[in-house]
């Protein structure tokens, strides 16, 4: 079945630098890699995903590549914000059914 | 609009008791609904999923089951309770042909002591 790696686990940044978060997915069949971002205590929610036909996408300050061949893809973070500070999550989609498999979740920390 | 409740959103529950969490997905038909657990360190972890009432795939070998009676309702359940089996539990829709976003409710934090 997929296998989704992601990494760093931890990323502290400064407010207005930049914050990379990659992954990695052993299923060539996948096709759809959401990502998602946990605030504290809350419920993960979409905030930017890619299909295996693009190769990049961007929603102001955020952007997603894919590396359809190495099997990775990033999310980027410009001009971090405080409030961009929580658990975010890539996933996979795996199998027929196209569930989704999450990465372990990287927790960002942006610092005044 | 579509919504997807899920509840209870604390339970602290003694070892080897049952558990019971239940989730209902309102404004759509035959969703795609998931468990997922999520624990310290491990992310999110997919539980068991189901394509259509009384239809339950297992991701996992464990102490927990899931049921969908209606179409739109998924539970999951446990006989006996265990330490390990502590967590946040998050029921999930997707829409049916897959491959889409994931909905997720607001969680259980269940705490077994």
């Amino acid at each position: 079945g997929e296998n989704v790696e992601q990494h760093p686990s931890t990323l502290s940044v400064q407010e207005g630098d930049s914050a990379v978060i990659k992954c990695t997915y052993s299923d060539s069949a996948s096709n759809y890699f959401p990502w998602y971002k946990q605030e504290l205590g809350k419920r993960p929610q979409l905030i930017i995903d890619i299909r295996s036909n693009v190769g990049e996408k961007k929603d102001q300050r955020i952007a997603v590549t894919l590396n359809k061949t190495a099997k990775h893809f990033s999310l980027h973070i410009t001009e971090t914000q405080p409030e961009d500070s929580a658990v975010y999550f890539c996933a996979a989609s795996s199998g027929s059914q196209g569930n989704l498999i999450f990465g372990k979740g990287t927790k960002l920390s942006v610092k005044p | 609009s579509q919504t997807i409740h899920q509840w209870p959103a604390t339970l602290v529950q003694p070892v080897g008791s049952p558990l019971s969490l239940e989730c209902t997905v309102e404004g759509t038909s035959n969703p795609n609904l998931y468990w997922y657990r999520q624990a310290a360190g491990r992310g999110l972890q997919l539980l068991f999923y189901s394509v259509g009432i009384g239809q339950i795939s297992s991701e996992v070998p464990q102490n927990l089951s899931a049921s969908r009676p209606q179409d739109r309702q998924f539970i999951l359940s446990s006989k006996k309770l265990l330490l390990s089996d502590s967590g946040f539990y998050l029921c999930a829709w997707s829409v049916t042909q897959g491959r889409t976003e994931a909905f997720f409710g607001q969680g259980t934090r269940l705490t077994v002591v």
